[in-house]
């Protein structure tokens, strides 16, 4: 079955440290990924796409991720974490089949301590 | 970016009573509308897609009838959580992917959220 899968339920980073999240995703075929960001009683932000164009994607709120084919990985990074960053983030896929269904990862916590 | 507006945002209704969820795009044509439902601390279930003057399509485990969906305009889609229980107390968001004609930009835009409690 075509899944996506964020590795780490929770990650706790300081204030001004690299965030690392990671995600990957079970496709045989380069899908289109993305990360959103979830912040308490709200909705999805997107923080970036991949669809098949550049392998480093650049976001919104100095994220970026890089789409590794040979590892089946889009990790996102940022290399320096704020204190706003804190929230829930998720990795979705859209898979192979040309459905516009997204498959979401299980999301990871960031917590940002001062 | 696309703006997808949900009402209401916060819902508490009695166990047995039905209760209607409207998601709305408010700047382009939402031809497919898909709803899921987020429990606490957990991802996003995809429930069902609807698409403008079709029938939804339920995922596997998803009372069709207990869910009601409707997609009767390219601005509108409601969710009708029919006979309530405790147990349907959860969060549901609606997104949209954005369509212009024929073209597409691979973005889903995401209402956001309505807290659904039955007591």
């Amino acid at each position: 079955a075509q899944s996506v899968t964020q590795l780490g339920s929770h990650v706790s980073v300081s204030e001004g440290a690299l965030v690392l999240l990671r995600c990957n995703y079970s496709s045989s075929v380069p899908p289109y990924l993305f990360w959103y960001v979830q912040y308490p009683n709200q909705g999805l932000q997107l923080l970036l796409k991949y669809t098949s164009a550049a392998t480093l994607v650049k976001g919104i709120n100095g994220f970026e991720a890089e789409f590794k084919k040979s590892e089946t990985s889009f990790h996102l990074t940022k290399p320096s974490a704020h204190m706003s960053d804190a929230a829930e983030y998720f990795c979705a896929g859209r898979l192979q089949g040309g459905s516009e269904k997204l498959v979401f990862g299980k999301g990871t916590k960031l917590t940002v301590n001062p | 970016g696309a703006v997808v507006s949900q009402h209401p945002s916060w819902v508490i209704c009695k166990s047995g009573t039905s209760v209607k969820i409207e998601c709305r795009s408010l700047d382009f044509q939402a031809t497919t509308m898909f709803w899921y439902r987020q429990f606490p601390k957990q991802s996003l279930m995809l429930m069902a897609t609807s698409n403008e003057g079709s029938k939804a399509t339920y995922e596997q485990g998803v009372e069709k009838d207990k869910f009601l969906i409707n997609h009767a305009s390219l601005t509108l889609s409601t969710l009708t959580v029919t006979s309530a229980h405790p147990e349907d107390s959860s969060f549901y968001i609606c997104s949209t992917p954005w369509t212009s004609g024929t073209q597409r930009n691979h973005e889903q835009y995401f209402g956001p959220g309505t807290r659904l409690t039955v007591t």
